[in-house]
């Protein structure tokens, strides 16, 4: 079993702050991270695949980067609204091919 | 059409009972997967199908039986199920298995609940 880890499990975010969260996975046999937004009731949503040490990416106000020689990502939100309040769950692809999932950082945004 | 569909999306059951889980999905994916969470913890996957083929069963219990009857279609049945099994399934699907960085789209779930 890969040891995926979310930190931290949940956090409260007012309206308009920026917050980030870390995500930290094996450093070897290294093939993708992936970053999902989960929203109650609703499907997960496919935010990121990351694959190339050093790589950043941005979707609108979330931004995530990503370091495969120390095993980490953070995921950045910048001027939190509340439709940012979600689970934020990201996925380890080693060479297996296989997601190994974290349990998520939960996020409320209080307006 | 860029969804995942589940049904049903709540199901309650007694352990004598079967019943199934299905999962379809009209992107042109040929790989589907079956995920189980409990609650608090990640998603953990059962089973991969690659082009309706089983490839990947992650050493789940022969109560729960995975049938991909087409490309568009998984099914998950479901056979003297266990309290300890009550669970959000979750089904998955991509354009291919193996071999590509290709993302998984997924479904809402389905919360079951076996009493």
């Amino acid at each position: 079993i890969l040891n995926v880890e979310q930190s931290p499990q949940s956090l409260h975010v007012q309206e308009g702050d920026s917050t980030n969260f870390t995500c930290s996975f094996p450093s070897s046999n290294f093939y993708a991270l992936h970053w999902y937004r989960w929203e109650t009731a609703k499907s997960p949503e496919a935010l990121f695949v990351m694959t190339l040490n050093g790589d950043e990416k941005k979707k609108g106000r979330i931004s995530a980067t990503l370091n495969t020689k120390e095993g980490y990502s953070y995921l950045y939100i910048k001027g939190s609204q509340p439709e940012d309040s979600a689970t934020y769950l990201c996925a380890f692809r080693g060479n297996d091919y296989k997601l190994s999932f974290g349990a998520g950082t939960t996020v409320t945004v209080r307006a | 059409d860029t969804e995942v569909t589940q049904t049903p999306k709540h199901l309650v059951m007694g352990m004598t009972n079967k019943k199934s889980l299905k999962c379809e999905q009209h992107m042109g994916h040929r790989a589907m997967y079956w995920y189980k969470q409990k609650a608090k913890k990640p998603p953990e996957l059962m089973f991969v199908y690659s082009y309706e083929k089983l490839s990947i069963n992650e050493s789940v219990p022969s109560r729960f039986s995975p049938e991909c009857p087409n490309s568009s279609l998984l099914n998950l049945h479901l056979h003297a199920l266990q309290p300890e099994d009550s669970a959000l399934y979750l089904c998955a699907s991509s354009p291919s298995g193996k071999g590509s960085y290709n993302e998984q789209f997924f479904g809402p779930g389905t919360r079951l609940t076996v009493l």
